[in-house]
């Protein structure tokens, strides 16, 4: 299966933390994706890392990737209340996008 | 710009009635992508189209469900005699490649169509 399998499904932090998802995946890729949802909207995309990227950084995300464990983090540094959503990762296939079911994240006051 | 456009945002439908889903790609992009999305869970893959062509529908249910997107107008997504089951969020995304080809890039989604079959 081309699915991302993301880990943990639910992680719940006090703000300011910084939060950490996983996301295996088995086939091999030419790129891995991050998207938020934020409850009861789209998907938005947050950050691309080709395969031949080891890391990643967008303001205060950070992405990795280790093609030989297959395998990519998603770490949201100093976090805030308005992180709260689920984070997916997403492994192209040959003509699609192909999500896995996500991390909830939830940032407590 | 105007982002991806999805409606009706909510729809209700009786067992046995038709739905029909509308999504107007970005400006500029000719290939859409439809998903579903069941509560709590990831996006499931349907179809994913270019104007007037069904590249990939292996995530299309054999029976009832149909898309297309005509060279003028938005993407369709049709459902004929829905069932409970059905009750979903359905999204579509698109992308503004010009040839079938692994993608390099983004998806931008829309808001999507929450669709209760009662």
């Amino acid at each position: 299966s081309q699915q991302g399998e993301e880990d943990p499904q639910a992680l719940s932090i006090q703000e300011g933390e910084n939060a950490t998802m996983n996301c295996s995946y088995k086939t091999s890729i030419n790129n891995l994706q991050w998207y938020r949802q934020n409850s009861g909207r789209g998907l938005v995309h947050l950050i691309l890392i080709r395969s031949n990227e080891r890391e990643k950084h967008s303001g205060r995300l950070r992405v990795t990737l280790d093609t030989s464990k297959k395998s990519s983090s998603l770490l949201i540094t100093a976090s805030r209340a308005a992180d709260t959503a689920s984070y997916f990762c997403a492994i192209q296939g040959a003509q699609k996008l192909v999500f896995g079911q996500g991390t909830r994240l939830t940032i407590n006051p | 710009n105007a982002g991806v456009m999805q409606n009706p945002r909510h729809l209700v439908r009786r067992r046995g009635q038709e739905a029909r889903l509308r999504c107007s790609p970005m400006k500029g992009h000719s290939h859409v992508y439809w998903y579903r999305q069941l509560p709590e869970e990831g996006l499931k893959f349907m179809v994913y189209l270019q104007k007037e062509n069904i590249i990939d529908e292996s995530g299309m249910p054999k029976e009832r469900f149909s898309a297309e997107f005509p060279k003028e107008g938005p993407s369709i997504l049709r459902i004929q005699q829905v069932v409970r089951g059905d009750s979903a969020a359905y999204f579509c995304a698109s992308s503004p490649r010009t040839s079938v080809r692994p993608i390099t890039g983004e998806l931008f989604f829309g808001e999507g169509s929450r669709l209760t079959v009662l």
